[in-house]
């Protein structure tokens, strides 16, 4: 059983676009992570959830709004796609709410790509 | 905030060959995790580890965290070692600050 999972793999779209990722995992953890991974494969923060509430947001467009409607699903929905937001997006669970503590588990990663 | 520093940058070996990858940080950590992304885009987890030494087969890891920096040994490397080897930590509140990653291509 995958830990953490992620839905869609792959995602092309057009500029203007608005589309959403979603990411679940089964290790019943209560942080759940939204992280950027830039063409230079520089990996980034973007939010934390605890238990269904947001805890950490970087500096983030308001074009990106996290989702979290249990404490095992974060969906991520970007509105109004623009060329760079083109990257790979992960998904991230650790067990507690003491953040900066527990390891933590990645999903597969969405490839998202703006046209 | 935490700066984290990944030596050497890219890393070419011969199938067989042993490595050092470094990972110096810049403060007290509470966390530190070492991942694998292989060619396929997968971030695999191989360490967690805030201090100590950890062994997993033909992966060991050692943390110093008084001297900041922690160290990825890689014996009889393979090619399915190839890809990108991040450090990862956390310090204090902050969320899981990355390195920019060793580039590792194991060649037969």
């Amino acid at each position: 059983d995958t830990a953490v999972s992620q839905t869609p793999k792959y995602l092309v779209t057009q500029m203007g676009n608005d589309k959403s990722i979603k990411c679940e995992q089964n290790l019943g953890h209560d942080t759940m992570y939204w992280y950027k991974q830039d063409s230079k494969k520089f990996l980034k923060i973007m939010f934390s959830y605890n238990n269904k509430e947001l805890i950490i947001n970087e500096t983030v467009p308001n074009r990106f709004s996290p989702k979290s409607p249990d404490k095992a699903h974060l969906n991520l929905h970007i509105n109004s796609l623009e060329l760079g937001d083109s990257a790979v997006y992960f998904c991230a669970s650790s067990q507690d709410v003491r953040v900066s503590y527990n390891e933590q588990f990645f999903g597969p990663g969405t490839r998202l790509t703006v046209l | 905030g935490i700066q984290v520093e990944q030596s050497p940058p890219d890393l070419i070996l011969q199938e067989g060959a042993n490595s050092t990858l470094r990972c110096n940080f810049s403060d007290s950590v509470n966390n530190l995790q070492w991942f694998h992304q292989n060619p396929w885009g997968q971030l695999i987890n191989l360490f967690y580890i805030p201090s100590g030494t950890k062994q997993n087969g033909r992966l060991s890891a050692t943390t110093v965290a008084t001297e900041r920096y922690s160290l990825l040994y890689i014996s009889s490397s393979q090619t399915t070692d190839s890809g990108v080897y991040f450090c990862a930590v956390t310090s204090g509140n902050t969320p899981l600050v990355f390195g920019k990653g060793t580039r590792l291509s194991v060649i037969a």
